[in-house]
Order: structure tokens, then C-alpha cells, then sequence
């Protein structure tokens, strides 16, 4: 089962930061925090994950709150392209990749 | 590096006819997993492989659904009989080795399943 609550929908203004929330209260100390992404018609796309620092690489940047249990997903400048469910996953080690319903994201030019 | 590759794309057959998906992960991944999902709803984990054994079929409809991974490369899954509400997208995954912090999956494009 799912270990994370996320919304169901966020539109995002064209060239604005997307911000989207996850809430997972009953995180474990040696779960990590994963982000996916599904574009229509494609498989699941990795986008980052973390234990509890905040990480950046070049798609995004993953916002950890110190007691762990809620995190954020920031895409600085959404573009059209962004347009997808995202899932937020947490995963223990060597646990398996559970995805929820995730957020339909609706970047609007 | 070359992707997660899956054939066929699409595929349409009558209930209780029988269908066959393969999967080529990337190469040197030692963790396979197959998801099902139903439109409208997140991917379901229905079995991982760590090389050619099974680490977890818990969600495998196991009267109907098969996988092998024979050589730990290549992976089939199998559905006999079918029926209408197996009509999904069937997604294959791989990662390198199980269990450790890096292994993001890296997912192909799916077959599309349609049974009427």
C-alpha cells in the first residue's frame, strides 16, 4: 500500500516554479523519498530522490522538512513538456517501488 | 545507454484467448519488475526479479499470470486465460542491483493490453 498522500490535481503557470506536496507522516529512518513522473503514453520517469537533505540535479529539487514526514517537489520553470502525473514514493532499502495515484500537473501557457 | 525495450506495443485479443508480453531490460540490471496499470490509476507492482529468481510475486494473479526470466536477461509475462478486466498497460522496469540507495528504476513504454 501507498505510504504517501499527494493532491489530486495543480495547474502551473508556463516559465513559474511548480511546487508540488507530499505528505508521508509514517516515514521510517531508513526510508527514502523517491519522485517519478509518467508524461501520457509513456513508462514512468525517475526524477530524484532523498533521505532527508534537500537534493538538486538537473530536472528538480527535492525539499525533505527536518522531521521528514512531508516533502516538496520544485520544478523551477515548468514548461508545457511538464505536464504529467507525478508520484511521490517512499521506499525502504531494498523495498519495492509502490506508486500511489499521484498528482495530475496541468502546466498552462 | 540503450533503454528498457518491451514488444509488442499494443495488442488486442478476445476474453479467454491467451497473450504473451516481452521485456529486454538495460543491459547489466540485475532487478526486473513488471507493473500493471489500469487507466486512470498508478502502476501495479505484479512481479521483481533479482536475476532469474523471484523476489516478490505476492500481486501476481497467479491462476492466470506467468513470468520467467530465464538467464536473468530477457523476461516474459504470460496471461492464460484473459480476461476483460487484464485490459491495461503493462509496464517493464529494470534497476541494477536491489536493495541498495541508487537504484532508481528506469521504465520501458509499456504494451497495451486490450481484451474484448
Amino acid at each position: 500500500d501507498a505510504k504517501t498522500t499527494q493532491p489530486t490535481s495543480m495547474d502551473c503557470a508556463e516559465g513559474r516554479a511548480a511546487n508540488l506536496p507530499c505528505n508521508h507522516s509514517t516515514i521510517s529512518g531508513n526510508e527514502y523519498v523517491y519522485w517519478y513522473r509518467q508524461i501520457h503514453s509513456q513508462g514512468p520517469q525517475y526524477i530524484i530522490h532523498g533521505l532527508k537533505n534537500n537534493e538538486t540535479n538537473e530536472m528538480a529539487s527535492l525539499i525533505i522538512t527536518e522531521d521528514r514526514k512531508s516533502s516538496t517537489l520544485i520544478l523551477p520553470h515548468a514548461t508545457l513538456r511538464d505536464t504529467a502525473v507525478y508520484y511521490c514514493i517512499v521506499r525502504g532499502y531494498g523495498n519495492k517501488l509502490v506508486f500511489g495515484a499521484g498528482t495530475i500537473l496541468r502546466v498552462k501557457s | 545507454e540503450a533503454g528498457v525495450a518491451q514488444s509488442p506495443r499494443y495488442k488486442i485479443i478476445e476474453k479467454r484467448q491467451s497473450v504473451a508480453f516481452w521485456c529486454n531490460p538495460i543491459s547489466g540490471h540485475a532487478t526486473l519488475y513488471w507493473y500493471q496499470q489500469i487507466l486512470g490509476q498508478g502502476p501495479k507492482l505484479l512481479i521483481q526479479f533479482q536475476n532469474n529468481g523471484v523476489v516478490d510475486d505476492s500481486q501476481l494473479p497467479k491462476d492466470r499470470f506467468s513470468a520467467e526470466r530465464l538467464k536473468g536477461v530477457d523476461s516474459t509475462l504470460k496471461i492464460q486465460p484473459a480476461k476483460l478486466e487484464d485490459s491495461a498497460v503493462y509496464l517493464c522496469a529494470s534497476s541494477r542491483i536491489w536493495g541498495q540507495d541508487n537504484t532508481e528504476a528506469f521504465f520501458g513504454q509499456g504494451t497495451r493490453l486490450t481484451v474484448v
